[in-house]
């Protein structure tokens, strides 16, 4: 079974400094990758996915991730983080070779704090 | 574009009863799918409809069932709750199509006592 591994359950930043979030998953097949946000008391939104293609991929609000096969790892990145930044991120992998809309299986989340 | 929606946004019940949550798919998306979250935790897959049939399910008993309508709306039921049901509970929307976006709707809290 997939299973996706965040390092670290608290990221604490200065505003303004970058910021990289670990991310492993365990699959030796192909998968589709994810990154959520969810900020205090909403849903999941999308910042980026990768599916195929470019290892690097890059989302919204100037997030990007870098997709590595070999090490089995999706880490998010931001050269800049700002106040609004804070949040809650999840990885999240799935599986190609399920017909249709996959399930997804998130790991545990790392709470991201932007420090004024 | 309303999104997903889902009502309630939260919910007391006690141990023992019973719950539907529903959920209202970003229009244009046939598939919806439901998660639990529990507090501190990532959100688990629960199950997932296409075309008013559960087309794949994860590890949650039989207590919890659903059901897809006509316009692609949802429902999750949930029987015989226990203090461990306490959790927010997640519709997301899709296409259905491999590697589809799900859009995730705000959740209902819902808290056994």
């Amino acid at each position: 079974a997939q299973s996706v591994t965040q390092l670290d359950s608290q990221v604490p930043v200065f505003e303004e400094a970058p910021v990289e979030l670990r991310c492993n998953y365990s699959s030796s097949v192909s998968v589709y990758l994810f990154w959520y946000v969810q900020y205090p008391n909403q849903g999941l939104q999308l910042l980026l996915k990768y599916l195929s293609g470019s290892t690097l991929v890059k989302g919204i609000n100037g997030f990007e991730a870098e997709f590595n096969k070999s090490q089995t790892s999706f880490h998010l990145r931001k050269p800049s983080v700002h106040i609004s930044d804070t949040a809650e991120y999840f990885c999240a992998v799935s599986d190609p070779l399920i017909q249709g809309a996959q399930k997804l299986v998130f790991g545990q989340g790392t709470r991201l704090t932007i420090n004024p | 574009d309303a999104g997903v929606t889902q009502s309630p946004t939260h919910l007391i019940k006690t141990r023992g009863q019973q719950v539907t949550l529903r959920c209202s798919p970003k229009s244009g998306h046939d598939t919806v799918s439901w998660y639990q979250q529990a507090l501190g935790q990532g959100p688990q897959f629960i199950f997932q409809y296409y075309e008013e049939e559960e087309r794949q399910r994860g590890n949650f008993p039989d207590r919890f069932s659903g059901h897809q309508f006509p316009n692609y709306s949802s429902e999750l039921n949930v029987n015989a709750l226990l203090l461990g049901d306490s959790a927010l509970y997640l519709c997301a929307s899709s296409l259905g199509g491999q590697g589809d976006t799900q859009y995730f709707g705000p959740g209902t809290r819902l808290t056994v006592l």
